[in-house]
């Protein structure tokens, strides 16, 4: 089955500053990759997505890269706030698996 | 324009008894899926269905884990027999397809089991 590897694990960065999240993924068929942030006692909520057929995304101070032929993608966080600070998670998905195969997460911390 | 709900919110149980949790997902949306997600930890997939039902069960931990989806809506998730390991945040979260991008999820359901 498809493997999904986060890093870092926690990111504490000062505010302005840009933080940077990557993910790596085992199973070549993958072709959709989101990005989802879950803040304290929420459900996880979708910021970014990115499909196969595109190498870079971007939405306003959140962006996020592919790289197909090293199977990983990142998430970019520009110019962060206080309230970007959150647990972030990557996801991937195949077609012929319908459902979507989580990292393990990353905390990040913004500091005024 | 309701989003995804769960209930209860919070259960707490002794070891040995039966849950249920339940989700209620989003209006028109046919595919719904269960995650459980320990204490800061990553998202662990249990099930999905796609209208009724569950191609894919792969992620249910043990036979002591079962659910099911009627009339294409509601759905409930049953823990027999609860051990202490079952303790967890269970996320259920809705699309309006398999292939359809967004998961919209809920704000969980958090399993103590004592």
């Amino acid at each position: 089955g498809e493997n999904v590897e986060q890093h870092p694990s926690t990111l504490s960065v000062q505010e302005g500053d840009s933080a940077v999240i990557k993910c790596t993924y085992s199973d070549s068929a993958s072709n959709y990759f989101p990005w989802y942030k879950q803040e304290l006692g929420k459900g996880p909520q979708l910021i970014i997505d990115i499909r196969s057929n595109v190498g870079e995304k971007k939405d306003q101070r959140i962006a996020v890269t592919l790289n197909k032929t090293a199977k990983h993608f990142s998430l970019h966080i520009t110019e962060t706030q206080p309230e970007d600070s959150a647990v972030y998670f990557c996801a991937v998905r195949t077609d012929s698996w319908g459902k979507l195969q989580f990292g393990a997460g990353t905390q990040v911390v913004v500091t005024p | 324009g309701a989003g995804v709900s769960q209930s209860p919110s919070n259960k707490v149980t002794e070891k040995g008894k039966d849950v249920e949790l339940r989700c209620d997902p989003i209006s028109g949306h046919t595919a719904l899926y269960w995650y459980r997600q320990s204490l800061g930890q990553g998202l662990e997939f249990l099930i999905y269905f796609q209208g009724n039902s569950a191609p894919d069960k792969s992620g249910l931990p043990s036979d002591r884990f079962s659910a099911e989806r009627t009339g294409g809506s509601v759905s409930t998730l049953t823990i027999q027999r609860t051990q202490q390991e079952d303790s967890a945040v269970y996320l259920c979260a809705s699309s309006l397809g398999v292939r359809d991008g967004e998961l919209f999820f809920g704000e969980g359901s958090r399993l103590t089991v004592l």
